[in-house]
């Protein structure tokens, strides 16, 4: 591995289940991110995490959940997924937080119904 | 409120320069990056600026006026390869990154 990977590259889900979307990076970045794209706007912050054990609310948590058991992964939860919801997830990571430039996965294309 | 502009969408001729201007209003201000994403892809980052002035790297160049809250991003000797969509995103007081929607630049030979 090298970078940032993430899981699954696509996926098409049922309103109401649950889903998991995972990322892990090999850079031993400290800081790790997760991001919603939706046409016409800017990336939008769904959660954050500092360091290792610690996350963090962004402009978009609604709906969402994040761990951050260790340095490398940082999965992301949608507990009962909507069709608001469908979007393209990107994760991303930095050496350190606060302003560290941000190296991003290549995303996962995901679809509500 | 926090916000950044840019041009929805841009044209520009292979070989030719493009500008690709961006405002933005940020609580507090801690520096301003573009990253560059091609259609599907990941968004890299591109550059950093945080100083008044303008910083070149090959054909790209990133300007910055702090006191017009206002940044370009300068593309030389334009290759099809730069067909892309290019985004602005400021660093305000807490640290965090407020994205604009992006510059789709399309490139025509």
């Amino acid at each position: 591995i090298a970078g940032i990977t993430q899981a699954p590259t696509s996926q098409i889900l049922a309103a109401g289940r649950r889903m998991t979307l995972r990322c892990t990076q090999d850079m031993r970045h400290n800081a790790m991110y997760w991001y919603r794209q939706d046409l016409g706007l800017g990336l939008r912050l769904i959660h954050y995490s500092n360091t290792a054990g610690t996350t963090g609310k962004g402009e978009v948590p609604d709906g969402y959940s994040v761990s951050r058991a260790n340095t490398d992964d940082f999965p992301l939860t949608l507990a009962s997924a909507v069709p608001s919801q469908t979007s393209v997830y990107f994760c991303a990571s930095s050496e350190l937080a606060g302003g560290d430039t941000q190296y991003f996965g290549p995303g996962t294309r995901l679809t509500v119904l | 409120g926090q916000n950044i502009d840019q041009p929805t969408e841009m044209t520009a001729t292979e070989g030719a320069i493009v500008q690709i201007n961006c405002t933005y209003q940020t609580s507090g201000f801690n520096g301003l990056f573009w990253y560059q994403q091609h259609a599907g892809e990941a968004p890299t980052f591109l550059s950093y600026n945080v100083l008044d002035g303008l910083e070149e790297k090959g054909r790209f160049s990133s300007f910055l006026s702090r006191s017009k809250g206002y940044s370009y991003l300068l593309l030389k000797e334009l290759q099809m390869k730069d067909s892309a969509s290019y985004l602005c995103a400021g660093l305000d007081s807490n640290y965090q990154l407020i994205w604009g929607a992006g510059t789709k630049l399309i490139i025509k030979p």
